[in-house]
């Protein structure tokens, strides 16, 4: 159980263009899902937290406008890169909680901004 | 801000050598999480510590929780190139209320046959 999955797993994109990336828990309903960014041999950034329902609390120095952010049901949850840019690329990954503390992580998306 | 710092950043072993990376985090957590991230791959849960001086073990890892809370560090015995990938260690965000993670920069091991 506890599976995360990310969709699409790598896309490439035109600067100025906006893309979105899905992140669903299949077999749990996940209470808080998080969008974490990681760029080549570093650690795990967090973005922001989404909770169903409502707004997501976003880190400072994430631009909120820039990473829109969508929880639409307990085990569904949207990241759309607007406007990207090639300092945008990345390698972005979701998780999802299920109400204890550990995080169950999808298999990440690779972002590349041409 | 909140940090957690650890320590090595890479950590190079021949196969059935022992490795050890150790965190640290500028306040006292309430849990230290620690997950491993195969080569291209995604992050997965090893285990969370809550307890003072909490001692947990896994097969060949073992997993410590500092007596203050504030430390953490995780032991590997006799590697295997499986164990190949990065060890991050992850406490408690400001807003763990929420379960949100501050994640430690990572001890990539790799492991010479």
């Amino acid at each position: 159980g506890a599976v995360v999955s990310q969709h699409p797993s790598r896309v490439i994109c035109k600067s100025g263009t906006s893309v979105k990336i899905e992140c669903r828990s299949l077999d749990f309903q996940a209470t808080t899902m998080f969008w974490y960014r990681q760029f080549p041999k570093q650690s795990l950034m967090l973005m922001a937290t989404s909770n169903e329902g409502s707004k997501a609390t976003y880190e400072q120095g994430v631009e909120k406008d820039k990473f829109l952010i969508n929880h639409a049901s307990l085990t569904l949850s949207t990241l759309t890169v607007t406007s990207a840019h090639p300092e945008d690329s990345s390698f972005y990954i979701c998780s999802a909680s299920r109400g204890r503390n550990e995080q169950f992580f999808g298999p990440g998306t690779r972002l590349t901004v041409l | 801000g909140q940090q957690v710092m650890q320590i090595p950043q890479y950590q190079h072993v021949q196969e059935g050598e022992d490795f050890t990376t150790y965190c640290n985090s500028s306040t006292t957590l309430s849990n230290i999480q620690w997950y491993k991230q195969r080569p291209g791959g995604h992050p997965v849960f090893l285990i969370q510590l809550v307890k003072s001086g909490e001692v947990k073990k896994q097969k060949r890892l073992t997993f410590q929780f500092g007596e203050a809370k504030k430390n953490s560090s995780l032991h590997i015995t006799a590697t295997q190139t499986t164990d190949v990938g990065t060890y991050f260690c992850a406490g408690p965000g400001y807003g763990g209320s929420q379960g949100n993670l501050i994640f430690g920069k990572g001890t990539k091991l790799s492991v010479k046959p």
